[in-house]
């Protein structure tokens, strides 16, 4: 099985700045897929942003950017202008080809006004 | 349309009963998926189904039984409930490989075992 790590338990970030989250995964295979879903209080789980392992451009959605290290699997998110809204539970995953996701530990995000 | 449907979302019953929790997909998709999320909020695959056959089985006891009886479907049984069956439960489907696809949760079933 693939492993996810995600380092920090908890991290705080003010509002309208600017946080990075971390995770690295470890997995044999060459072809896979990660990911960062966002899960607020409501239990929800929204998909944040996507890469795939083989393009070496990091993906962006609006203020969530990606920092992708294939070499060093490492795969951390980037906030940018923090609003309170964004205040929840990230985790990290990881899809490899047999189809299966799996995730790290997850990330408590707050956001102070 | 609700893409990933689960019922009920919440469950509170008694230890030693047995309960089951049902998983509807319209996304017509080839893999479905149970996981668990307990109190400490780590997500944990449980089982993976591939046009209803059991893909994978992560070290979950016997008396969690999942069943298929399409690919459209997934329902959790789980016998002699105890306390440590407390979790949120949360189906989930996806395509088949060869794509970036994501995983489509269900709203999850918040199970409390007393």
């Amino acid at each position: 099985a693939q492993t996810v790590t995600q380092s920090q338990p908890e991290m705080s970030v003010q509002e309208a700045e600017t946080v990075t989250l971390s995770c690295t995964y470890d997995t044999s295979e060459s072809d896979y897929y990660l990911f960062w879903y966002k899960q607020p209080p409501s239990r929800q789980m929204i998909l944040v942003i996507r890469q795939e392992a083989y393009k070496q451009q990091n993906a962006t959605e609006n203020r969530f950017s990606v920092n992708f290290q294939k070499a060093a699997k490492s795969f951390s998110l980037k906030i940018s202008d923090s609003q309170l809204g964004d205040a929840a539970m990230y985790f990290c995953a990881c899809r490899n080809t047999g189809n299966q996701f799996y995730f790290g530990t997850g990330t408590s995000l707050t956001v102070i006004p | 349309d609700t893409a990933v449907s689960q019922t009920p979302k919440y469950l509170v019953t008694q230890m030693g009963n047995d309960k089951s929790i049902k998983c509807e997909q319209n996304l017509g998709h080839d893999t479905m998926y149970w996981y668990k999320q307990d109190s400490k909020k780590f997500l944990k695959i449980m089982f993976s189904y591939n046009n209803k056959e059991l893909i994978i089985n992560e070290t979950v006891p016997n008396r969690f039984s999942p069943k298929s009886p399409d690919k459209a479907h997934l329902n959790l049984h789980i016998n002699s409930l105890e306390l440590g069956d407390s979790a949120v439960y949360f189906c989930a489907s996806s395509p088949w490989t060869g794509t970036n696809e994501k995983l489509f949760f269900g709203s999850g079933t918040q199970l409390s075992v007393l």
